[in-house]
């Protein structure tokens, strides 16, 4: 089975400029999931998708941050103006449903914000 | 308080100890509880899963779950120098969370030779 996919790995940006990071999940995961985690921190939730509607966007900074999920499969995150403390590993999982899953994560986007 | 709580570490053991893992969780409510493995500039790695108060052994793993104490345990037996890494406690929290898991902030353990 092909594992979530995630891209680009690494990415370096200035401040205010924008940046995108695109997942695509195990196939038949209908439930995907954007989480940030920052160094030496726990993975912290950013987006919850289930097939292509939204879950939870809670903790999602809405006012810099957006995020799709197309047609219930792939899934776009993006972060415009960016800051400095947005600096962080972007990690998208995908699992079968909630609750009683638990998660596969991408490789995950290593984003620093200079 | 955290929502889910880890013991700070780091955790030091000698091959071939057991290594003991602890986590604590504040929704009594909480159904799911999971251990995921991070290794440096990696992501992390679903390596156990546990639902019903007991324990749950998976190779040399072992899972330990007390709901009425609100805690959950990740024992590893004779520990590996590939051991080494970050261990997370997931927790799915019905009540504060909708299912979803939150993260405790990990423990790093290395597994001297």
């Amino acid at each position: 089975e092909a594992g979530v996919a995630q891209s680009p790995r690494y990415k370096i940006i200035e401040k205010r400029q924008s940046v995108a990071f695109w997942c695509n999940p195990i196939s038949g995961h209908a439930t995907l999931y954007w989480y940030q985690q920052i160094l030496g921190q726990g993975p912290k939730l950013l987006i919850q998708f289930q097939n292509n509607g939204v879950v939870d966007d809670s903790q999602l900074p809405k006012d810099r941050f957006s995020a799709e999920r197309l047609k219930g499969v792939d899934s776009t995150l993006k972060i415009q103006p960016a800051k400095l403390e947005d600096s962080a590993v972007y990690l998208c999982a995908s699992s079968l449903g909630t609750g009683v899953y638990g998660y596969t994560f991408g490789s995950g986007t290593r984003l620093t914000v200079v | 308080q955290k929502e889910v709580e880890q013991n700070s570490g780091p955790l030091s053991v000698p091959e071939g100890a057991i290594a003991s893992l602890n986590c604590t969780y504040s929704d009594r409510g909480s159904q799911s509880f999971f251990w995921y493995r991070q290794y440096s500039g990696k992501s992390p790695e679903l390596i156990m899963s546990i639902y019903s108060n007991g324990d749950k052994e998976d190779g040399r793993f072992t899972a330990q779950l007390n709901k009425a104490s609100q805690y959950v345990s990740l024992l590893i037996r004779d520990s590996q120098p590939s051991d080494s890494a970050t261990y997370l406690c997931a927790v799915n929290m019905f009540r504060t969370n909708a299912g979803k898991s939150t993260f405790g902030d990990g423990t790093t353990l290395t597994v001297k030779p």
